[in-house]
């Protein structure tokens, strides 16, 4: 089946620096979704991406949707305290809306 | 907008037993609502699509007798774990997509299994 490789799979930062994180895939995805995961809660959708290039911003992250559509980054400016948690990539081929997920990247931001 | 509920929020049961857990999307209908399982420090593993009205689609590996998916309502989908196990205990994760309103997918708290 489809493979995300999401990196780097742990960061450690200080509070007010910038983060960059990244997926890829060997395949072709025309959706790209990017969550974040508190502990023991359910993922929260960050940023979704549909269009191939397409570069969104949320606030404080900003996420872009690659031309070869096999990668996204997601990028965070100014880190604080409470962005503290798992990202997830995930991407989906068709619009039956299965998503495959990334492994997550862990992000500790020290005060 | 765009919540998704599960309950219970965490349940502990003796092996041998039945657990259901419920998945509601509470502002929009889901004709679409997933099934998600996570381990510790793990992502998240499709367990199954559901369908409102139809039968689940399960994914390879994943015993569909053992895990039951009712989609009753397009605001309902809950998943039995039937004759619960220790290697049953999780996190589950529903997620629904709000069509038409859009195509992405809102993810419920999960629910936290333990079987003793």
């Amino acid at each position: 089946g489809q493979q995300l490789n999401q990196s780097p799979q742990s960061m450690f930062i200080q509070e007010g620096e910038d983060v960059s994180m990244n997926c890829t895939s060997s395949s072709i995805f025309n959706t790209w979704l990017w969550y974040k995961q508190d502990p023991g809660e359910g993922p929260v959708l960050l940023i979704a991406l549909y269009k191939a290039g397409e570069l969104t911003s949320n606030g404080r992250l900003t996420a872009q949707f690659g031309i070869t559509r096999k990668d996204s980054f997601l990028n965070i400016s100014a880190s604080i305290p409470s962005d503290v948690g798992i990202y997830f990539c995930a991407g989906q081929v068709t619009n039956a809306g299965k998503s495959t997920f990334g492994d997550g990247t862990t992000l500790t931001v020290k005060p | 907008g765009a919540v998704v509920s599960q309950h219970p929020s965490w349940v502990i049961c003796k092996s041998g037993t039945s657990v259901k857990i419920e998945c509601r999307s509470l502002d929009f209908q889901a004709t679409t609502m997933f099934w998600y399982r996570q381990f510790p420090k793990q992502s998240l593993m499709l367990m199954a699509t559901s369908n409102e009205g139809s039968k689940a689609t399960y994914e390879q590996g994943v015993e569909k007798d053992k895990f039951l998916i009712n989609h009753a309502s397009l605001t309902l989908s809950t998943l039995t774990v039937t004759s619960a196990h220790p290697e049953d205990s999780s996190f589950y994760i529903c997620s629904a997509r709000a069509l038409p309103r859009d195509e992405t997918q809102y993810f419920g708290p999960g629910t936290r299994l333990l079987v003793l």
